[in-house]
């Protein structure tokens, strides 16, 4: 089946920086979506984007589908940024196996 | 809406018990997911419904493990024996269209 693989696997980052996630998958993909877990354990869904750029606030997403990558930028970070962030693709939802984020004050 | 309702938050059981997890999605909803995340293996997806009809149940673990969806707005998954192993936290998910919301989870833990 198809690999995701998510880069960096950890990441701290002073409050104010800015970030940039990467999500490589093996193959082509008709649906990729990015999520947040939240130290508290909660998965909220970020981007449904299987190609091209999207933007919500200080977050956005770029997917180049035929280069089978994805990147989510958070810029000017928050404490509140901290937990998980995690990539998945296509219907069977395979997820990647996260990037850690903590942001300190 | 009050979003994606899973009962119980926490379930603690003995091996070999039966153990039903419930889900609630969010009105309006047409596709439903059950997923499994643990340490080890991180976040699985174990099946979805389109419409209350199983689409895809390629990621359930085994015969010990059954998912149903009466309606459009109830769902339950069973796990029949539980065993050690089958300790993680499972997460029941909606969704319209691409956009999935996840419940809070059910923490399950099999002594």
């Amino acid at each position: 089946g198809i690999q995701v693989e998510q880069s960096p696997p950890d990441l701290i980052l002073q409050e104010g920086a800015n970030s940039t996630l990467r999500c490589n998958f093996s193959d082509s993909v008709n649906n990729l979506q990015w999520f947040h877990q939240n130290p508290w354990g909660q998965l909220i869904n970020l981007f449904y984007i299987p190609s091209g750029t999207k933007q919500n606030g200080r977050l956005s997403a770029t997917t180049v589908a035929t280069e089978r990558y994805s990147l989510l930028y958070i810029s000017s970070s928050q404490t509140t940024d901290s937990g998980v962030y995690f990539c998945a693709v296509n219907n069977d939802m395979r997820f990647g196996a996260g990037t850690r984020l903590t942001v300190k004050p | 809406d009050a979003g994606v309702i899973q009962s119980p938050r926490h379930e603690v059981t003995e091996m070999g018990q039966e153990v039903t997890l419930r889900c609630k999605p969010i009105s309006g909803h047409n596709s439903l997911f059950w997923y499994r995340q643990t340490m080890m293996r991180g976040l699985e997806l174990l099946i979805y419904f389109n419409n209350n009809v199983p689409i895809d149940d390629s990621g359930m673990p085994e015969d010990r493990f059954s998912a149903k969806m009466p309606n459009a707005s109830f769902s339950t998954l069973k796990i029949q024996p539980s065993e050690p192993r089958d300790s993680a936290v499972y997460f029941c998910a909606s969704s319209e269209r691409y956009e999935q919301y996840f419940g809070p989870g059910t923490r399950l833990t099999v002594t």
